[in-house]
């Protein structure tokens, strides 16, 4: 198993802001994921963080909007750029070996006044 | 396309009552299935799983068999607790030629209240 953690793990930000999120990974792994759960609802994927390369973006989510770095297999990094209120979330990291083994941070709390 | 369809919450318990949340799913392929588990304020957790047809995937009392001819993984427990208050999520990921391995489609969630 792997053990992911988060930071921050909550923020209140001001519209037109940004906040950088970061994923740590006790262990290499080859998958990492960003999700996005908005309150009371499911989770949506945003991207996929790819070692050494550019993410791949769901529909409707832009790299100028949330850009993602990953420089290693232990690391990510998700940037939610020019906030606004509609961007108050819950952002989760996930990671692993295998595609059946996915595990998640406790998540990111973001509140954009 | 793909997805994965819950039964809708909140659904509200007594303590050693017998759960059944259902969930269907639609996708190309042969997925696997997954229940995870969102504690109050915290992240998901992998509850339990299940790769192939007739897969049953248990864990701390919970069970679900991957009912292909269904389409189904309906999450089963047979006397529930106050500790298992919490949001269950079903998913499926995709393993087939041109799948994101690893990336997860998630149902709406379901709200599980168990009262003592």
């Amino acid at each position: 198993s792997a053990v992911i953690s988060q930071k921050p793990s909550r923020d209140i930000c001001q519209r037109g802001t940004s906040l950088t999120i970061q994923c740590q990974v006790d262990s290499q792994v080859t998958m990492m994921f960003w999700y996005r759960q908005q309150p009371g609802q499911s989770l949506t994927l945003i991207a996929t963080a790819n070692q050494g390369s550019e993410a791949t973006y769901e529909s409707g989510f832009v790299i100028d909007k949330f850009p993602i770095s990953r420089p290693n297999l232990t690391f990510s990094t998700l940037t939610v750029s020019n906030m606004s209120p509609e961007d108050s979330s819950i952002y989760l990291c996930s990671g692993g070996d295998r595609f059946y083994e996915q595990y998640f941070g406790p998540g990111t709390r973001l509140t954009v006044t | 396309g793909d997805s994965v369809t819950q039964m809708e919450g909140p659904v509200t318990l007594s303590e050693e009552a017998f759960l059944t949340i259902n969930c269907t799913y639609t996708a190309t392929g042969y997925p696997s299935l997954f229940w995870y588990v969102q504690y109050p304020g915290e992240g998901l957790q992998l509850l339990l799983k299940a790769t192939k047809a007739d897969d049953k995937g248990s864990n701390k009392g919970f069970e679900a068999t991957y009912r292909k001819e269904t389409t189904s993984f309906h999450l089963e427990k047979g006397s529930v607790q106050v500790s298992d208050s919490a949001v269950y999520f079903c998913a499926l990921t995709l393993t087939g030629r041109g799948s994101t391995l690893g990336r997860l489609y998630f149902g709406r969630g379901t709200q599980l209240t168990v009262w003592p």
